[in-house]
C-alpha cells in the first residue's frame, strides 16, 4: 500500500501523560500536513512541512504541541502533558510541490484517534 | 463567522434522488476540494477545481469564482453515497467546512 499511513490508529491515555503519533507520506511527496478533527466539525489546520522545513504552524497548536520531520520523510506530532480537550481526531495529509506553482491534491491518511480520559 | 460555510448540514433522500450540497467562502483561494469522509474517518478527495465544473460518474462539482460559491451534485443517489461531504479551500494551507451529513435511504 503506497498510501498515507498513521500510526497507532487509535490512542487512549490519561490527562497529563505525553503522547507521539507517526505519519509516513506518500514517498515522492515534499509536502506534509497535519490538521485535528473533533467531534461533528471539519478537519481544522495544525502545521504543514515542506521537506524537513516547518513553514507554517496554526495558533491552534500551543506550545504543548511539536511536530518534527526530521528527514523530510515521516513526521512525528508530540502532545505533551494531554488535556481532555486534546481528544480528536488527528489527520495527516500529503501532497507533491513544485516551486513552478500550482495546487496539489492532497491525499490523506486514516488518522489517529486520540481520546484523553 | 467561518471561512468556509457549507449547506445544509445533515441531509436525508431517497436512493434515485438528485442531491446538491453548496459551499460558500470568504478567503481568496488557489483550488477549492470536495472531500469524502466515511465513519471511522477516512477522507478521500472527490475534486480539485479552481474553475468551471468538473465531472466524475455521478458526481459533479462547479464553482463561481466570482460569487465564491460551488456546488457538490449526485445523481441518482445510492445508500452507499452515505457518508460527511466536506468542502475546503486552499492555498498554502487548507480549510475546511464543518461537512454535510448526507444519508441516502433505499
Amino acid at each position: 500500500d503506497t498510501g498515507v499511513s498513521q500510526n497507532p490508529r487509535h490512542k487512549i491515555t490519561k490527562r497529563g501523560q505525553n503522547v507521539t503519533f507517526r505519519c509516513d507520506p506518500i514517498s515522492e511527496h515534499n509536502r506534509l500536513y497535519w490538521y485535528r478533527q473533533t467531534l461533528g466539525q471539519g478537519p481544522e489546520f495544525l502545521t504543514y512541512f515542506q521537506n524537513e522545513a516547518q513553514l507554517e504552524k496554526s495558533r491552534l497548536l500551543s506550545d504543548r504541541f511539536s511536530a518534527e520531520r526530521p528527514k523530510g520523510s515521516f513526521s512525528t506530532l508530540e502532545i505533551q502533558r494531554t488535556e481532555q480537550g486534546d481528544s480528536a481526531m488527528y489527520l495527516c495529509a500529503s501532497s507533491p510541490y513544485s516551486r513552478a506553482g500550482g495546487t496539489y491534491e492532497q491525499f490523506f491518511g486514516p488518522g489517529t484517534r486520540l481520546t484523553v480520559l | 463567522k467561518n471561512e468556509v460555510e457549507q449547506s445544509p448540514q445533515n441531509l436525508t433522500a431517497q436512493e434515485g434522488e438528485f442531491i446538491t450540497i453548496n459551499c460558500s467562502y470568504s478567503v481568496g483561494i488557489s483550488a477549492l476540494h470536495w472531500l469524502q469522509q466515511h465513519p471511522g474517518g477516512g477522507i478521500v478527495s472527490l475534486f480539485m477545481l479552481s474553475s468551471g465544473k468538473k465531472k466524475h460518474g455521478r458526481l459533479i462539482a462547479t464553482i463561481n469564482i466570482q460569487e465564491k460559491h460551488s456546488s457538490l451534485h449526485i445523481t441518482a443517489s445510492h445508500p452507499r453515497d452515505s457518508a460527511v461531504y466536506i468542502c475546503a479551500v486552499s492555498g498554502d494551507d487548507m480549510r475546511f467546512g464543518a461537512g454535510t451529513r448526507l444519508t441516502v435511504k433505499p
